[in-house]
């Protein structure tokens, strides 16, 4: 079964600094999906941005983009020139064949 | 605005009561969800339903009952409820129910309940 692993429970950060988050993902499939979603504190869930595994290049959306480390089953989010609208929970996700499989998420805050 | 709807936000209920929790997607999509998120758990899918079809339940008790009357309407009925069942309840919906296709859920902003 496959497993997404977000290791920072908490992390935050100074407004416009650059943060990073760790997501790893343990899986046998070759053809997958990987995505990020923010929920704030209005707890609607949203996406920020997704990578097919089979593209090598990185996906960006603006301040978002990832660095996709497909061997090592890596996929953390860096967002850059941070916000306070970036304060959220941000689960990682893998979308292999079966149902999407979320981590346990980041709780982000970006502090003023 | 959100293209998945939810009602109603905010839910109490009885232990003994029975109520709905109601979604709306007005995306197109095919395929719904129900999710359930607790304090401290991961998110929790329940039901997928594809084309009205239930295609997945996991293991979820018997007082949720899902109801999928066509593909833009999902209902989570709740009867018999117990305390650990407050929870969010979020709603999602996605063209296919294959992620490996791409196909990317689209969350609302869901339904607190709070069973005392």
């Amino acid at each position: 079964a496959q497993t997404v692993t977000q290791s920072q429970p908490e992390m935050s950060v100074q407004e416009a600094e650059t943060v990073t988050l760790s997501c790893t993902y343990d899986t046998s499939e070759s053809n997958y999906y990987l995505f990020w979603y923010k929920q704030p504190p209005s707890r609607q869930m949203i996406l920020v941005i997704r990578q097919e595994a089979y593209k090598q290049q990185n996906a960006t959306e603006n301040r978002f983009s990832v660095n996709f480390q497909k061997a090592a089953k890596s996929f953390s989010l860096k967002i850059s020139d941070s916000q306070l609208g970036d304060t959220a929970m941000y689960f990682c996700a893998f979308g292999g064949a079966q149902k999407l499989v979320f981590g346990q998420g980041t709780r982000l805050t970006i502090n003023p | 605005e959100t293209g998945v709807t939810q009602t109603p936000r905010h839910l109490v209920m009885g232990m003994t009561n029975k109520k709905s929790l109601k979604c709306e997607q007005h995306l197109g999509h095919n395929a719904m969800y129900w999710y359930k998120q607790s304090a401290k758990k991961p998110l929790e899918l329940m039901f997928v339903y594809s084309l009205e079809e239930r295609v997945e339940n996991n293991s979820v008790p018997s007082r949720f009952s899902p109801e999928c009357p066509n593909s833009s309407h999902l209902f989570l009925h709740l009867h018999t409820l117990q305390p650990e069942d407050s929870a969010l309840y979020l709603c999602a919906s996605s063209q296919g129910v294959t992620a490996s296709s791409g196909n990317t859920i689209y969350f609302g902003e869901g339904s607190w309940l709070t069973v005392v």
